[in-house]
């Protein structure tokens, strides 16, 4: 099945750790971005990236970092430099030159700090 | 101003109810409008694209007013299963891809 897979599902750090989230998608779309979602709260974006090997800050960048290596493939750390990391972490897509589509979302990651 | 705002709600209905959900957008270039449905602790969905001249999927029907610079979307008939939170999404103008804004979301609660 064509999609969006993000793991883990539920990720629980320790202060002062880094930790990385993963989504992988194999629908072929160019564009993948990263939104954080808390409680009552929208969607914010964190990064986006339009082409293997280019990625751009959204509005909350700070104490994050991403690469994208592959196309099918967008990874998200979320540094010690977060210090409010507790959240839903979703990602997304959406082909290429594609304004009038939506995106496809994962099933997000639920990360808490312990 | 908020790039896009909604009413958060709730909207407490009675089944069978119909309910309509309003939201604004402060660009006035902007292109493409969404409306999603988000289930609790569920990442958001697509429920229908917004047209200029209006468009309806079953019970469902999005109205967009570029001069208003105002989006609509009405539930006829609501079920129990429409209970979620409908997100008002805005598609700026600029180069392919640009990322989407989101409202922060209308919740809704169909009661029986």
């Amino acid at each position: 099945d064509g999609g969006i897979t993000q793991s883990p599902k539920y990720l629980f750090r320790k202060e002062g750790q880094n930790v990385t989230l993963s989504c992988e998608q194999n629908l072929n779309h160019d564009a993948m971005y990263w939104y954080r979602q808390d409680p009552g709260q929208g969607l914010r974006l964190i990064y986006y990236s339009q082409i293997v090997n280019d990625f751009q800050k959204g509005d909350i960048a700070e104490g994050y970092s991403v690469s994208r290596e592959k196309k099918e493939s967008f990874p998200l750390t979320v540094t010690s430099a977060q210090k409010n990391p507790t959240a839903f972490y979703l990602c997304a897509t959406r082909p290429e030159g594609a304004n009038n589509y939506g995106y496809t979302f994962g099933s997000g990651t639920r990360l808490t700090v312990v | 101003r908020k790039e896009v705002e909604q009413d958060p709600g709730p909207f407490n209905v009675p089944e069978g109810a119909t309910v309509a959900f309003n939201c604004t957008y402060s660009n006035s270039a902007s292109q493409s409008f969404f409306w999603y449905r988000q289930d609790c602790r569920k990442e958001p969905k697509l429920l229908m694209s917004v047209y200029s001249s209006g468009n309806e999927d079953g019970r469902f029907t999005a109205q967009l007013n570029r001069a208003s610079q105002y989006i609509s979307l009405l539930i006829r008939d609501s079920k129990l299963s429409d209970s979620a939170t409908y997100l008002c999404v805005v598609s700026p103008i600029g180069a392919g891809n640009t990322p989407l804004v989101f409202g922060k979301g209308t919740r809704l609660s169909v009661i029986a």
